[in-house]
């Protein structure tokens, strides 16, 4: 199972914010960068935040990401219904030679 | 622009082995390396391994280590991802996916299509 734990599921109405966290330790998010992924149904996984806060080109502002000790949040404002999707962080983690860490991935609904 | 193609569908039977192919154009291929990710039917993302296709060399989860194999042939971009010994466990989606730097970094923005992989008597 997964060492990077987030919350299964996460909703709001359109224009509202939401906020999904997750929970590591020392060895992976205290200590490496954290990444976020959007996963659209039957889609690949798309890069949403890397280096605990930057977008890549082509994501809008709507989405951040934040970092403080062994947690991180992805936060979403101005909800719109093609936000919802399956979101996943992930991490480095040192302790376990090297090995890349996904979280266990929530569901954003949007009412 | 880049492209990431993988090989189709694969029905296995449990004890046999599945190599998924993932044929890289649109980059210099020998100059980001190449993650392997799976998602079982209605669950979440596993990391599997990376592979660096300009030297070859690999790294590969723990879970994984002994039962998977990564391997590149840069003649035609291509990496591939073996898996032996498969149990119904296995079956998944298997993804490759270009890291987002020269250096390792992370699974970025450029991912293959997806491979279902099905292991069944």
């Amino acid at each position: 199972q997964s060492v990077l734990t987030q919350p299964p599921s996460a909703s709001g109405t359109p224009g509202q914010r939401v906020t999904i966290s997750c929970s590591g330790s020392s060895s992976n998010i205290g200590s490496n960068y954290v990444y976020w992924y959007q996963q659209l149904p039957g889609t690949a996984p798309k890069l949403l935040i890397y280096r605990n806060n930057q977008r890549p080109s082509g994501v809008p502002d709507r989405f951040s990401g934040s970092k403080s000790g062994t947690s991180a949040s992805l936060a979403i404002s101005g909800l719109r219904s093609e936000d919802e999707a399956d979101y996943y962080c992930a991490a480095w983690d040192d302790s376990l030679s090297g090995l890349y860490v996904f979280g266990t991935g929530t569901k954003v609904t949007v009412l | 622009q880049v492209q990431l193609v993988q090989s189709g569908a694969e029905v296995k039977k449990p004890g046999a082995s599945v190599k998924v192919s993932c044929k890289a154009s649109g980059y210099t291929f020998t100059s980001y390396y190449m993650h392997w990710v799976r998602q079982a039917p209605g669950q979440g993302l596993e990391w599997m391994g990376i592979i660096n296709p300009s030297g070859g060399s690999t790294s590969y989860a723990q879970k994984f280590q002994g039962r998977v194999t990564m391997t590149r042939d840069t003649s035609t971009s291509t990496v591939y991802m073996e898996l032996s010994s498969l149990r119904s466990e296995d079956t998944a989606v298997y993804y490759c996916a270009r890291d987002m730097t020269t250096v390792v970094s992370s699974p970025g923005g450029d991912w293959g299509q997806g491979t279902l992989v099905t292991v069944s008597s």
